[in-house]
């Protein structure tokens, strides 16, 4: 079945270093992968998209980058903050045209100083 | 512009009873879909409103039920209470034509 993965549950950086956060999918169809920012007690935030028509795409401070042949999406983030602080959910939208996202797990990003 | 907006924000019903919740997409979305976020299960999808019809369901019992208003708004219905359905209820919005979905801050549904 459809399914999103990630690789590492959680993740600890120093605020500055650059981290990186994998995910994994299952579905060679999808043609829309989503990073979201959940920071507690709040709904999921949208940071960066790509198509798959696509292999990288890059906003402030984040770069999203998509390899179909092995099905992997990663999330960069520059120079961390503190405020970067939370978890982090890759989304894949499994019907073109739909609006149904299938969530990996989550990886929980901790920035220490 | 205002964002998705949820309520209530926080809701404890006891197992057995039934429970609404509203949510109030962007203004001009006219899309909404509604998620069920657990801790052990994560974020799974419930189902997708568009023009006040069910556009897509996910894998949920009937006991999980919702519908769309004609200003977009929209609502979900939980009958027969389960411990499990313990959750944060997320409802999200989208434009017509878009993938982009903008989340509300959820329900947070404690069931005892």
């Amino acid at each position: 079945g459809e399914s999103v993965g990630l690789h590492l549950p959680t993740l600890s950086v120093q605020e500055g270093d650059n981290s990186i956060i994998n995910c994994a999918y299952s579905n060679s169809a999808s043609d829309y992968f989503i990073w979201y920012k959940q920071e507690s007690g709040k709904g999921p935030q949208f940071i960066i998209d790509i198509r798959s028509n696509m292999d990288k795409r890059q906003g402030q401070r984040v770069t999203v980058l998509l390899n179909k042949t092995v099905k992997h999406l990663s999330l960069q983030i520059a120079a961390t903050q503190p405020g970067d602080s939370a978890v982090y959910f890759c989304a894949e939208n499994i019907f073109p045209g739909a609006q149904k996202l299938v969530f990996g797990q989550g990886t929980r990003l901790t920035i220490n100083p | 512009k205002a964002g998705v907006t949820q309520t209530p924000r926080y809701l404890i019903k006891t197992r057995g009873q039934q429970v609404t919740l509203s949510c109030s997409p962007i203004s001009g979305h006219r899309s909404v879909s509604w998620y069920q976020q657990t801790p052990g299960q994560g974020l799974q999808f419930l189902f997708e409103y568009f023009s006040e019809t069910q556009r897509n369901k996910g894998n949920f019992p009937g006991r999980f039920s919702g519908r769309q208003f004609s200003n977009s708004r929209s609502e979900m219905n939980v009958s027969t209470l389960e411990l499990g359905d313990s959750a944060l209820y997320l409802c999200a919005s989208s434009k017509a034509g878009s993938n982009e979905q903008f989340f509300g801050p959820g329900t947070r549904l404690t069931v005892l």
